[in-house]
This record gives C-alpha cells, structure tokens and sequence, in this order.
C-alpha cells in the first residue's frame, strides 16, 4: 500500500514570490508521482509526472518538482508565482499493478497581490 | 477532443434514498475510475472498471456499485444514501494500452448533498 503525505495544508504566498510543496510518498513497490492542481468547483488537472530518468521534472505552467528517492519526496516548486495559480494542489502516486491514484491531503495556495 | 464528461452537475437526496452518477470517458480511453471527494478527507479511490468488468474497488462499503456498459460509459449507484456520503465523486478516464504512468483525465464531478 501507499501513502502520501502533504507537509503543509495551507501556503500563502504574495504575488511574483517563489512556492515550494512539500510531498512525501511511502510505499514498498516502485510508484509513479503525480501533481495535480484543482481549480475552484473543476475536476483536476494534473501539472507534471515522474515515471523514470531525470529527477527534475517540468510541468505546465512554470511548475516543476523534484524526485529525491533516498529522502521519498516528491517536492512542487514555482519560482513565481500569478494570482491564478490560488488553487488546491494534489500529490498522488500510482502503484503499477491497477495504476490507482492515491491522493494526499491537498495543498491551499492562496496567492495574493 | 471531448474531455470526461459527467452527469448531473449537483444531486441532492434525503437519506435513503439512492442515487445514481455518470461519467462518460474520453473517446478510445476503456478504463474508468471513481474516486470521492468528501470534506475533510481527501480524495479516496473508489472503484476501478476497465473493458466493462470491475477491477479493483477502494474501502468503501457494498452499498457503493457501479457498471461500465459495453461503450465504457460507467455508472456510480450509491444505495441506503448516509449523511456523510455528501461529497464531490469524481470520475477518471485512461487508456488501457500503454496505461503505466498515464494521465487518469478527470470529469469536473458531480455534487452530492445527502439531507
């Protein structure tokens, strides 16, 4: 089984300032990780992924995360942020076996002007 | 290209009662999953169906079904409605070749407030 853990609930952050959420996952297979970002009354989009190779990932939007095995984080960083990016901020990770997601329990970015 | 797409927007039902919520997947995409959303818990697995049979489900009690008909639309029935099944159920879609590591494409949901 996995689980995931999101180390802040709430970040807020003034606008054109640098964001970073923190992810942590456990699990005893290898995993895929996810970053998901959920926009007021919509479904999620997902931001970026890991499957395998270069631990820095680049997603849509400016954001980008990084995979530290050794530490099991899966950390979300934007070096400036809009105040479209105020939104609630998923990590997820996926087992290979049924690929189904398990969520930790969401970040709240509020970015203010 | 259409994107997942679910039905109704919003329920609302008295306790008892039953509901019934529908996601149709993104064209070519055959597995679906539903997951809930409910305050103050998180986003949990639901159910998984893929090529029409139900292939793994989360930790929820039996009164939670569904389907997944022969075009890979799916249906979530929820019987005995409790209080606390008030949530956002959110559907999920992927294609199953080449599912590892694949983006599950998310419906916008379907409220349900349980009265």
């Amino acid at each position: 089984a996995q689980s995931v853990t999101q180390l802040d609930s709430q970040v807020p952050v003034f606008e054109e300032a640098p964001v970073e959420l923190r992810c942590n996952y456990s699990s005893s297979v290898s995993v895929y990780l996810f970053w998901y970002v959920q926009y007021p009354n919509q479904g999620l989009q997902l931001l970026l992924k890991y499957l395998s190779g270069s631990t820095l990932v680049k997603g849509i939007n400016g954001f980008e995360a990084e995979f530290n095995k050794s530490q099991t984080s899966f950390h979300l960083r934007k070096p400036s942020v809009h105040i479209s990016d105020t939104a609630e901020y998923f990590c997820a990770v996926s087992d290979l076996a049924d690929y189904k997601l398990s969520f930790g329990a969401g970040t709240t970015v509020t970015v203010r002007a | 290209e259409a994107g997942v797409t679910q039905s109704p927007t919003h329920l609302i039902k008295t306790r008892g009662q039953q509901a019934t919520l529908r996601c149709s997947p993104i064209s070519g995409h055959t597995s679906v999953y539903w997951y809930q959303q409910a305050l103050g818990l998180g986003l949990q697995f639901l159910l998984w169906y893929d090529e029409g049979e139900e292939r793994n489900r989360g930790n929820f009690p039996p009164r939670f079904s569904g389907r997944q008909f022969p075009n890979y639309s799916s249906e979530l029935n929820v019987n005995a409605l409790e209080l606390e099944d008030s949530a956002l159920y959110l559907c999920a879609s992927i294609p199953s070749s080449g599912r590892a590591g694949n983006e599950q494409f998310f419906g916008p949901g379907t409220r349900l407030t349980v009265l």
